[in-house]
């Protein structure tokens, strides 16, 4: 199984600043016949499901603000949001679906 | 309006079982295969269960296998999950999520585009 792991946990960003959070799978999940990365990015609101924001780790998904991009290759992954807004206070996850599903731990992303 | 609700959570005791059930409006829902996905209280997301449009392909996730089961009716645009044997580490809001890519499984993208607002299950003596 792949394991991922976020990091930071938590990070409080002032409005406007840029927020980058971090995300790493425990192999690659880089797919070598299409060179398409199997990772995805949420974001959760409290008391909301998750929402999908990006895929193919940098494909953003329709009517998401382009403040938010993602990056990143094989195993080591970021999202940033360029601009924070105060409707970004959120959980993010990551996932991959390079195999069975499985999520990061979650970034909460607070303002500073 | 395109939506998933979900319905059929509540408290069981250990050993107890329960049927979700997902209603889905708005879209085809027999062109889409299904997920079912689960978040512990103050936890991340645990993918539990996947289906393929007709049905055909089924996989589960180890922690539930031989104990959950997951079901369609692509007729009432229903997804299911018949859960037995139910533990307190099954504790959780499930949601059901609908997958971007075609109903196969060949077409699945294993990525989750469309959620609904989740059902809480309660085990608990």
């Amino acid at each position: 199984d792949i394991v991922m792991t976020q990091s930071p946990d938590s990070l409080a960003v002032s409005l406007g600043e840029r927020a980058t959070i971090n995300c790493k799978s425990s192999q690659s999940v880089l797919y070598s016949s299409n060179n398409k990365n199997y990772l995805a990015w949420y974001q959760q609101k409290p008391g909301q499901p998750p929402k999908l924001l990006i895929y193919w780790a940098s494909t953003r998904e329709s009517g998401v603000p382009d403040r938010f991009s993602g990056s990143g290759s094989g195993t080591d992954f970021t999202l940033t949001i360029s601009s924070l807004q105060a409707e970004d206070v959120a959980v993010y996850y990551c996932q991959q679906y390079y195999s069975t599903p499985s999520f990061g731990p979650g970034t909460k992303v607070d303002i500073k | 309006e395109v939506q998933l609700v979900e319905s059929g959570g509540g408290l069981v005791q250990p050993g107890g079982s329960l049927r979700l059930s997902c209603a889905a409006s708005g879209f085809t829902f027999s062109s889409y295969s299904m997920n079912w996905v689960r978040q512990a209280p103050g936890k991340g997301l645990e993918w539990v269960s996947y289906i393929s449009s007709s049905s055909s392909t089924i996989y589960y996730a180890d922690s539930v296998k031989g104990r959950f089961t997951i079901s369609r009716d692509n007729a009432k645009n229903s997804l299911y999950l018949q859960m037995n044997s139910l533990r307190d580490e099954d504790t959780a809001v499930y949601y059901c999520a609908r997958d971007r890519g075609g109903g196969s499984y060949d077409d699945s993208t294993w990525y989750f585009d469309l959620w609904g607002r989740g059902t809480l299950v309660t085990v608990s003596s």
